[in-house]
């Protein structure tokens, strides 16, 4: 069974630029989370979505957004970069999400901004 | 709101000596608890989880972890640790409906 796909792995932008990062979640999964991961904040809590619906979103500027796709395929988006966006993203899907499902993680978009 | 405190941030011991880490949570019920571990460039991968039941469990690679309710605590174990087991080790907390991690223990092996 395939694992959490997330594409790109690796990306350098410059500020104001926009970004959409991928997640291909495993296969019968339709819960896809974003995290922002960074060594001050540790991981931090995006948004989730479960069938095409966002289900929770954590505390990040309206810049952050994300959508799902019916084949549960998901993107997050950020919009007019900043130098502080520099992160590793990751995406974890899970069959029961955030409401005490086990997430399986993908290996993450390293996003850099200059 | 849930929190989690992993009150080590780095931690060192020697190959085949004991490990504890440290995990503290903050919420009114039982919550959801997890540990989950992220090797150097990799995602993140689940070693235990409680949901209820038997407070002691046993999760994959030989940790195992003990939820005490008195103490708020979801402290990890592994009687004797590998080279490979260097690492860092994140807490999580699943409560009104959102997975709430700590901020990570990095541990290191002494050879």
């Amino acid at each position: 069974k395939a694992g959490v796909t997330q594409t790109p792995r690796y990306l350098i932008k410059t500020r104001g630029q926009q970004v959409t990062l991928s997640c291909s979640p495993i296969s019968g999964h339709r819960s896809v989370s974003w995290y922002q991961q960074t060594p001050g904040q540790g991981l931090q809590f995006l948004f989730e979505y479960f069938s095409e619906t966002q289900r929770n979103k954590g505390n990040f500027p309206g810049r952050f957004s994300g959508r799902q796709f019916s084949n549960s395929r998901s993107e997050m988006n950020v919009s007019t970069l900043e130098l502080g966006d520099s992160a590793l993203y990751l995406c974890a899907s899970s069959l029961a999400g955030q409401r005490g499902g086990e997430l399986f993680f993908g290996e993450g978009s390293r996003l850099t901004v200059l | 709101a849930q929190s989690v405190t992993q009150p080590d941030i780095h931690i060192t011991v020697s190959e085949g000596a004991s490990l504890e880490l440290r995990c503290n949570y903050s919420y009114g019920a039982t919550p959801y608890l997890f540990w989950y571990v992220q090797s150097p460039g990799q995602g993140l991968q689940l070693l235990l989880k409680y949901f209820s039941g038997d407070t002691l469990v046993q999760g994959i690679k030989g940790f195992e972890a003990e939820f005490k309710r008195s103490q708020s605590s979801f402290n990890l174990r592994k009687p004797s640790v590998h080279w490979s087991d260097a690492a860092e080790y994140f807490c999580a907390v699943g409560a009104n409906d959102k997975i709430i991690f700590g901020k990570g223990t990095r541990l290191h092996i002494l050879p």
